[in-house]
Parts: C-alpha cells; structure tokens; sequence
C-alpha cells in the first residue's frame, strides 16, 4: 500500500516563498507529481520528479529525496492567484496508478 | 481539443436509484481512471483502465462499475445509489510511456454527485 502526508493547510504573504511539503510511504515507488487545483476546479499538473533533486520550473520548483521518501514544493514571489490546494501523488511501480495525499490548502494573503 | 469532458457536471439523485457517468478524451490516451474527492480526503482512485476493453479496481471500488469499451469513452455506473456517494467524480486520462513511467494525467472538469 501507499501512505501520503502533507500538511492540511498553510499561510503565507504575497510576494514570499513557500514550501509544500510531502512525505510518503510506499511498496513500490516510480516517482512523485504535484498538482495544483483551484476550488471548484479540476488538478492541472505542476511538476514529475523521477530522479533525487530539485526540477525548477519558472516560479515553481519540486525536490525529490527517493531514499527519504520525501518531497516539496517551492513556490517563489507569491501571487494571490497562487491561492489553491496543492496536491502529492506518488507512482506505483508499474506505472499505472497514483496514490494523492489530502491536498495542502494555501491560502496568500496581501 | 476539448481534452477530456465529463457528462453530466451536477446531478441529485435519491437513495437506490441509478446512473452512469461518462468521461470523454480526444487525446489517444490508452489511460484512464476514475477518482472521487471528498473534503479532507484528496483524490481516491474508484476504478481504472489501462487500455480497451480492460478495468481494474482501485482504492475504493465497492458500489461501482466501470466499462471501457471504446478508448476514448470511460462509463462509471452507480448501479444502487447510496448517501455515502455524495462526492465530486473527476476522470482522467493519460499516455503510457512504455517504460514504467507514465505521462502527466490529465483532468475532466468534474461531477458534482448528491444523493439524498
């Protein structure tokens, strides 16, 4: 089975850096994605890490540790629009299934 | 591409009765899955389906029904609707990578699911 934590929800200002982070324990491990979903809205994909380290993408970066079972998310010069639940989701082995944590709820304030 | 499209987007039914979800992909994906998502529990996986003509249960499969029977189309049928189903269906397809891995899953816009 699979077991997924990240916190229920953070708070940070408009402008600052934030850090979502995710751990998980799994029989069988492929890789780690992070989803963004708006209230009311479908997840769209952030981010794959496949490999250990940090893939940076624009404002968003994620890390990947394989032998801590341990991710996050970085989100760099916070716009309210950033303002959505976050979402982890580890990959079995076979490639064919993702397993989601509840979901990280940022709220940003000005 | 309309991507993937989901069919109806808000339905109240009463205890008992029946439906059937569509979810539509115009991406040739060989993917596709069911979740349900309920306030503090994230996405949990109902049923999926790794090509034409196969389904596999998921997390919670019990009280569902599933038929793929073209790749594009993914039906969710709920054949005795139950209080404990109320939730929002989002179905998603992705590619196969081949190798283990798999592409990015792509989201439909949702049902919205109450049973009284």
């Amino acid at each position: 089975g699979q077991n997924i934590d990240q916190p229920t929800e953070m708070t940070a200002t408009e402008g600052a850096i934030v850090q979502i982070n995710c751990t998980y324990q799994t029989s069988g491990f492929n890789g780690l994605f992070w989803y963004q979903q708006h209230a009311g809205e479908a997840p769209t994909f952030l981010s794959y890490n496949v490999l250990d380290g940090l893939e940076e993408k624009g404002r968003f970066s994620s890390f990947l540790s394989r032998s801590k079972g341990y991710s996050y998310l970085l989100l760099k010069e916070l716009q309210m629009k950033d303002s959505a639940s976050y979402l982890c989701a580890a990959l079995n082995n076979a490639g064919n299934m993702l397993t989601f944590g509840g979901g990280t709820r940022l709220m940003v304030k000005p | 591409n309309a991507g993937v499209t989901q069919t109806p987007k808000f339905r109240v039914l009463k205890t008992g009765q029946s439906m059937t979800l569509l979810c539509a992909q115009d991406m040739n994906h060989e993917y596709m899955y069911w979740y349900r998502q309920d306030p503090g529990m994230g996405l949990r996986l109902i049923h999926y389906s790794v090509g034409e003509g196969t389904t596999a249960k998921g997390e919670v499969p019990d009280g569902y029904n599933v038929s793929r029977l073209k790749k594009q189309n993914f039906l969710l049928g709920l054949e005795s609707a139950a209080p404990s189903q109320t939730s929002v269906y989002f179905c998603a397809s992705s590619y196969f990578s081949g190798q283990g891995g798999q592409e990015t899953q792509y989201f439909g816009p949702g049902t919205r699911l109450l049973v009284l």
